[in-house]
């Protein structure tokens, strides 16, 4: 079957750098998103990988590992309002997104 | 702004009737989906389309229906709820170019009792 794995949840301070690691077996590989989602709210789109390498926009970066079938997000200058769950999901071969849980980031002052 | 809008926001009703969620957007797109949200779960796809009169089963499809007569709509319809049905729901939609991204409404917390 597919599946996705990410931490349940994780802590931080305000300032700090943290990473956030999602692992993925899929029927396929046709890039990788990372979404940001606020309690209560809609996901929206942080990034996106195709090829193994470093994607980086401003505070937050992505990385991709196909072989290992590995992804990480990196964010730095941790801010309060970075409080969020963080969604990874790959398209497999049939184009379909396949979701992990989602990681649920708390940010300590 | 393009947009996604889905309506009710909230809705309680009961077991074994009939409720229809709607979802409209003004991005254009080809590609409409309808994923549920619960507790401990990743998005879970109910239905998806590809265009116009194209609809297909997600995962978790028994007891939904969606049908696509344009290309803005793709009404949700539980045909005789359950409280199993209960969750957030979540339409969106995506660019069909490879990356496309994909663009979510705000949800509508439905509650069967």
């Amino acid at each position: 079957g597919q599946n996705i794995d990410q931490p349940t949840e994780m802590t931080a301070t305000e300032g700090a750098i943290v990473q956030i690691n999602c692992t993925y077996q899929t029927s396929g590989f046709n890039g990788l998103f990372w979404y940001q989602q606020h309690a209560g709210e809609a996901p929206t789109f942080l990034s996106y990988n195709v090829l193994d390498g470093l994607e980086e926009k401003g505070r937050f970066s992505s990385f991709l590992s196909r072989s290992k079938g590995y992804s990480y997000l990196l964010l730095k200058e941790l801010q309060m309002k970075d409080s969020a769950s963080y969604l990874c999901a790959v398209r497999d071969s049939n184009y379909q997104l396949i979701w992990g849980a989602g990681t649920k980031l708390i940010i300590k002052p | 702004d393009a947009e996604i809008t889905q309506s009710p926001r909230h809705k309680i009703t009961e077991t074994g009737r009939q409720v229809t969620l709607a979802c409209h957007q003004t991005w254009n797109h080809n590609n409409m989906f309808w994923y549920r949200q619960d507790l401990g779960h990743g998005l879970r796809l109910i239905h998806y389309s590809y265009g116009v009169q194209d609809t297909n089963k997600g995962e978790v499809s028994d007891g939904y229906s969606v049908s696509r007569s344009n290309t803005e709509d793709l009404p949700l319809t539980l045909e005789s709820a359950a409280s199993s049905q209960t969750s957030v729901y979540f339409c969106a939609s995506s660019e069909s170019n490879e990356g496309g991204r994909t663009f979510f409404g705000p949800g509508t917390r439905l509650t069967v009792l």
